[in-house]
């Protein structure tokens, strides 16, 4: 089974900031990884599917890259709005998640 | 608009068994494969389960295998997923999610289960 490493675990930022965050896999996956968005209290969303495809509505500051074993989301300027846990997955496993939180 | 509208959450005693329902509006139910997935207390994100739009195939967590199964009526548009033997380490927010492209692209709010004495 794949594991996903998410790291870092919290990324403090403010407004305006470029948010970098890192998702490796244990073996190869290709560009089968996607990226969720969960704020407090609400069910994650749907960001990134298949590494750097946006979902539906999602603005184009959330962008998705990588390939084989490494993987990266990027906000590439920070909304209040976009300060929440971050999740990528890999079909059947998630990994552990980046809190984006404000500095 | 799509919605996924989670219920049958509880509380349940360790043993116990509990079903849960996810009732389906704003596209056609039955050409989607559709999952579950739940988030333990202040924990991350684990898949539990996945079947196909017409039923004939169903996969699951290890963790849940055998005492989990997940089923569907398309007719009525609801998934379901009944749980048995349930332990505390089942004690989650279950979501129901439509797939797309082999991803859980929309999800519902979720039903709280807790399993305790």
């Amino acid at each position: 089974e794949t594991v996903l490493t998410q790291s870092p675990a919290t990324l403090s930022l403010s407004p305006g900031e470029r948010a970098t965050l890192s998702c490796r896999a244990s073996q190869y996956i290709s560009d089968y990884l996607a990226w969720y968005q969960q704020k407090p209290g609400q069910a994650p969303s749907l960001l990134i599917y298949d590494t750097s495809n946006r979902a539906t509505g999602v603005p184009s500051r959330f962008s998705g890259s990588g390939s084989g074993t490494d993987f990266t989301l990027t906000i590439s300027s920070l909304e209040p709005e976009d300060f929440a846990v971050y999740y990528c997955q890999q079909r059947t496993t998630f990994g552990q998640g980046t809190k984006v939180e404000f500095k | 608009e799509v919605q996924l509208v989670e219920s049958g959450g509880g509380l349940v005693q360790p043993g116990g068994s509990l079903r849960l329902s996810c009732t389906a509006s704003g596209f056609t139910f039955s050409s989607y494969w559709m999952h579950w997935l739940r988030q333990a207390p202040g924990k991350g994100l684990v898949w539990v389960s996945r079947i196909k739009y017409d039923g004939t195939y169903t996969a699951y967590a290890d963790s849940v295998k055998g005492r989990f199964t997940i089923s569907r009526d398309n007719a009525k548009n609801t998934l379901s997923l009944e749980m048995n033997s349930l332990t505390a380490e089942d004690t989650a927010v279950y979501y129901c999610a439509r797939e797309w492209s082999g991803w859980a692209y929309s999800w519902g709010q979720g039903t709280q289960v807790t399993v305790s004495s």
